[in-house]
């Protein structure tokens, strides 16, 4: 089975732009979380989606966006980026909204804002 | 709130000797526990959870978790330390909010 893959793997962007980041989950996995990692900060939760329907949301501004496609596929975007956006982007799929779930994560999205 | 503590950046031990790996957590009704290793330049991987039951969860790679209720705590523990261990481990909670909430991490470096 193939296991999360989030493209693309490293981007670089410029203050003010507006960036997409995709993750196509395990097949047959129906719950899809992104997750922003910084050194120091952790993993935050940005947000979770099922069914094409956001579950759960972090406490990020309105510039960090999500959507679910009816194949589970899912899609971040962040629009006018700022410096502090740089990190790595972190996907991660579940076969549904458990709490025992466990998650599995994809090799992740590096965001450099210049 | 939910909120995981990992009080130790960097945790030191030698190849062969036990290592420990602390956290602590608060959370509303019943927790659920993970425990996840980061190596370079990948995504998590899962180590080991606590839903119920034992207080002792063993996981992958030799890896045990110790769940302690009074101490809110569920620190990770190996007999003897690899050189292969050398990862960022993470502990993460789920509480009522079903919300995946992470520890900052904490960096284990095994020494040969």
């Amino acid at each position: 089975k193939a296991g999360v893959t989030q493209t693309p793997r490293y981007l670089i962007k410029t203050r003010g732009q507006q960036v997409t980041l995709s993750c196509s989950p395990i097949s047959g996995h129906r719950s899809v979380s992104w997750y922003q990692q910084t050194p120091g900060q952790g993993l935050q939760f940005l947000f979770e989606y099922f069914s094409e329907t956001q579950r759960n949301k972090g406490n990020f501004p309105g510039r960090f966006s999500g959507r679910q496609f009816s194949n589970s596929r899912s899609e971040m975007n962040v629009s006018t980026l700022e410096l502090g956006d740089s990190a790595l982007y972190l996907c991660a799929s579940s076969p549904d909204t458990g709490p025992q779930n466990i998650q599995y994560f994809g090799a992740g999205t590096r965001l450099s804002v210049l | 709130a939910q909120s995981v503590a990992q009080p130790e950046d960097q945790v030191n031990v030698a190849e062969g000797n036990p290592l420990t790996v602390k956290c602590t957590y608060s959370v509303s009704g019943n927790p659920y526990l993970f425990w996840y290793v980061q190596y370079p330049n990948r995504g998590l991987q899962f180590l080991l959870k606590y839903i119920t039951g034992d207080n002792l969860v063993k996981g992958s790679y030799g890896f045990e978790a110790e769940f302690n209720k009074s101490q809110t705590s569920f620190h990770l523990k190996k007999p003897s330390a690899l050189v292969s261990d050398s990862a960022l481990y993470f502990c993460a909670v789920r509480g009522g909010t079903y919300k995946y909430i992470f520890g900052t991490g904490t960096r284990l470096k095994v020494l040969a």
